[in-house]
């Protein structure tokens, strides 16, 4: 295990469509986050976990996303009811020590509604 | 609230030339300051980063950046640019608010090294 992982890489949905985006950090790392990133722009925070426990949600994290991290292992992150407005790149991102270490990100997920 | 800026959407250089990407920050309190590089379709890749000591912080790939107090910023350099340094590229500073530790991006910068 040398890095984090997403799967899928790539998802196209039609819309109205329910998602489910998963990320397995790196073992030892307690703290886990998810961003978005649309085109053009810099990656924005969506949520953070502490091992199992959701700490911080952003206001982008509308009713209709849901994350989860059991056991405080892998992480999912689920969106219902898909929109356009909701294709962009799903990045996952694991620390152990908050920030000093610096921050492993993953390949990310990207999501098309169409 | 902690924010970083990146005054450039595009740099271009030719190869064998040096590489300036800029940064600005504001933070309360003292910074920790990343950059990131991202090739496309492909998540992030760490850099380096200031968190103290020396003002000059060396990094991945011959990238090196100066922190500069006095004038909040945290420009990315490279000696010579290749080519496969042609990829966008993300300050960042963490936020010391609440309890998450988060990163705060800028907008990026899209570096385009011509042969």
């Amino acid at each position: 295990d040398t890095g984090v992982s997403q799967n899928p890489r790539h998802k196209i949905t039609k819309r109205g469509q329910n998602v489910t985006f998963r990320c397995d950090p790196i073992s030892e790392h307690n703290r886990l986050y998810w961003y978005r990133q649309t085109l053009g722009q810099g990656p924005e925070f969506l949520t953070y976990f502490q091992n199992e426990a959701q700490l911080e949600k952003s206001r982008l994290l509308s009713d209709r996303f849901s994350a989860e991290r059991p056991k405080g292992s892998f992480s999912t992150l689920e969106i219902q009811r898909t929109e356009q407005g909701d294709s962009a790149m799903y990045l996952c991102a694991s620390s152990l020590v908050p920030g000093e270490d610096g921050y492993t990100f993953g390949s990310g997920t990207r999501l098309t509604v169409v | 609230a902690q924010s970083v800026a990146q005054p450039e959407d595009q740099v271009k250089v030719a190869e064998g030339n040096p590489l300036t990407v800029k940064c600005t920050y504001s933070v309360s309190g003292n910074p920790y300051l990343f950059w990131y590089v991202q090739y496309p379709n492909r998540g992030l890749q760490f850099l380096l980063k200031y968190i103290t000591g020396d003002n000059l912080v060396k990094g991945s790939y011959g990238f090196e950046a100066e922190f500069n107090k006095s004038q909040t910023s945290f420009h990315l350099k490279k000696p010579s640019a290749l080519v496969s340094d042609s990829a966008l590229y993300f300050c960042a500073v963490r936020d010391h608010g609440g309890a998450t530790n988060k990163l705060i991006f800028g907008t990026g910068t899209l570096l385009a090294v011509q042969p």
